[in-house]
């Protein structure tokens, strides 16, 4: 199946800082990439699906301005988390979505960014 | 509007034994539906997909899903359990004019030698 790439797989970092999170799809081109963050046993919540090249549409309660999502390529998305609280605190997964010639059907997952602010 | 239901939180089974993780969804038109399965710490990995066809879908790992339009039901099965099974499980559905996925709350599965 497609491949998708998450890094860092981990970081720590203190309170009011940015991290920012890099998803690559490897081995094809994802016109579609989802922002996910999931709470340990919980599923998903969905916050935010991008185009590349366009503005990413957030989700309902999901602040833009402390999540900003960057579509740039075909192949990589990034999620900015700024001034980062402990309560951001969690696993950040993010997944992809390619054209008809990938079975762009589905969507193919990164293995996720554990996120610890301190 | 869509929604998917995972009526158990958590399946019990013994190695060797066959399983089933259940999934019900509601959708306005025919239906994409998905099993994915996640280890701890992981991403989601995709198992299989109904998209349209053969009502049974064959997917990895020895993994099948039997879609019942009548029911609005799309479980997954396997006939013979591996402890290595043991992780989360997710089902998802799409709406066929694309967007969002909508997911399940996940169902625990155990396998126990």
């Amino acid at each position: 199946g497609a491949v998708v790439s998450q890094h860092p797989s981990w970081v720590i970092c203190k309170s009011g800082t940015s991290v920012k999170i890099e998803c690559r799809s490897l081995d094809f081109q994802a016109t579609t990439m989802f922002w996910y963050r999931q709470f340990p046993k919980q599923s998903l919540m969905l916050m935010a699906t991008s185009n590349e090249g366009s503005k990413a549409t957030y989700e309902q309660g999901v602040e833009k301005d402390k999540f900003l999502i960057n579509h740039a390529s075909l192949t990589l998305s990034t999620l900015t988390v700024t001034s980062a609280h402990p309560e951001d605190s969690s696993f950040y997964i993010c997944s992809a979505r390619g054209g008809t010639s990938r079975g762009g059907d589905t969507q193919y997952f990164g293995p996720g960014t554990r996120l610890t602010v301190l | 509007a869509q929604s998917v239901a995972q009526p158990e939180d958590q399946v019990n089974v013994a190695e060797g034994n066959p399983l089933t993780v259940k999934c019900t969804y509601s959708v306005s038109g025919n239906p994409y539906l998905f099993w994915y399965v996640q280890y701890p710490n992981r991403g989601l990995q995709f198992l299989l997909k109904y998209i349209t066809g053969d009502n049974l879908v064959k997917g990895s790992y020895g993994f099948e899903a039997e879609f019942n339009k009548s029911q609005t039901s799309f479980h997954l099965k396997k006939p013979s359990a591996l402890v290595s099974d043991s992780a989360l499980y997710f089902c998802a559905v799409r709406a066929p004019a694309g967007g969002k996925l909508i997911f399940g709350q996940g169902t625990e599965l155990s396998v126990k030698p």
